[in-house]
């Protein structure tokens, strides 16, 4: 079955410092990757998506690439800020119908703090 | 913001009693999905709904049931709630599979 794995936290960092959560996937054919980030007391907003290999994603100063060869999506931000404390989950939609495979995967979310 | 309306937004209940959660979308897109969350697990799919009474099961399905009587509404119930229901419940939406979906502001259930 599809299956996301990603490091737990909480990951603690300066304001400023450089970002990198990482997430490795397993997938039957080619899914489409996600990043969702949580803020407290709401739902999931979607980060940043890339629907094949080597596509980039970007939002918000966000970053990840489809590394097909490493299974790997990893996101990256070059200077994280307060705001940025947040639960991140990786996810992964298989795009095909039928034994539950509909709806998307996620890992169980990297809790992540920034300290002024 | 995506068009999702999760209603109640906090319940309390006691053991045995039968709860309904209800989405409601206005985006008209086809497809719905209910998923828990619990600490250490992430989020899980409970059910999810393809078109109008098509629906599936997902990764947690027991204990509960859903219904789609209409493009908009997607139901989850739980015929005889339990404490280990205890969760936040989201509803989620998707134009197209395998496409990103949108998620609802989340339900907190509490069965005691």
């Amino acid at each position: 079955g599809n299956s996301v794995t990603q490091m737990e936290g909480p990951v603690t960092l300066s304001e400023e410092a450089f970002l990198t959560i990482n997430c490795t996937y397993t997938a039957t054919g080619y899914p489409s990757l996600f990043w969702y980030v949580q803020y407290p007391g709401e739902g999931l907003q979607l980060l940043l998506k890339a629907t094949k290999a080597d596509d980039k994603g970007s939002n918000k100063g966000f970053e990840a690439t489809y590394r097909k060869e490493t299974t790997s999506f990893h996101l990256e931000k070059g200077s994280v800020q307060v705001s940025d404390s947040a639960v991140y989950f990786c996810a992964l939609s298989a795009g095909y119908s039928g034994g539950g495979a509909d709806g998307l995967t996620f890992g169980k979310g990297t809790h992540l703090i920034i300290q002024p | 913001d995506a068009g999702i309306t999760q209603s109640p937004r906090h319940k309390v209940t006691e053991t045995g009693t039968p709860v309904t959660l209800r989405c409601h979308q206005t985006e008209n897109h086809r497809y719905m999905y209910w998923y828990r969350q619990d600490p250490g697990h992430g989020l899980r799919l409970i059910h999810y709904s393809y078109g109008v009474k098509d629906t599936d099961k997902g990764e947690v399905s027991d204990g509960y049931s859903v219904s789609r009587s209409k493009t908009e509404d997607f139901l989850l119930t739980l015929e005889s709630a339990t404490s280990s229901q205890t969760s936040v419940y989201f509803c989620a939406i998707s134009e197209v599979l395998g496409t990103e979906a949108f998620f609802g502001q989340g339900t907190r259930l509490t069965v005691v």
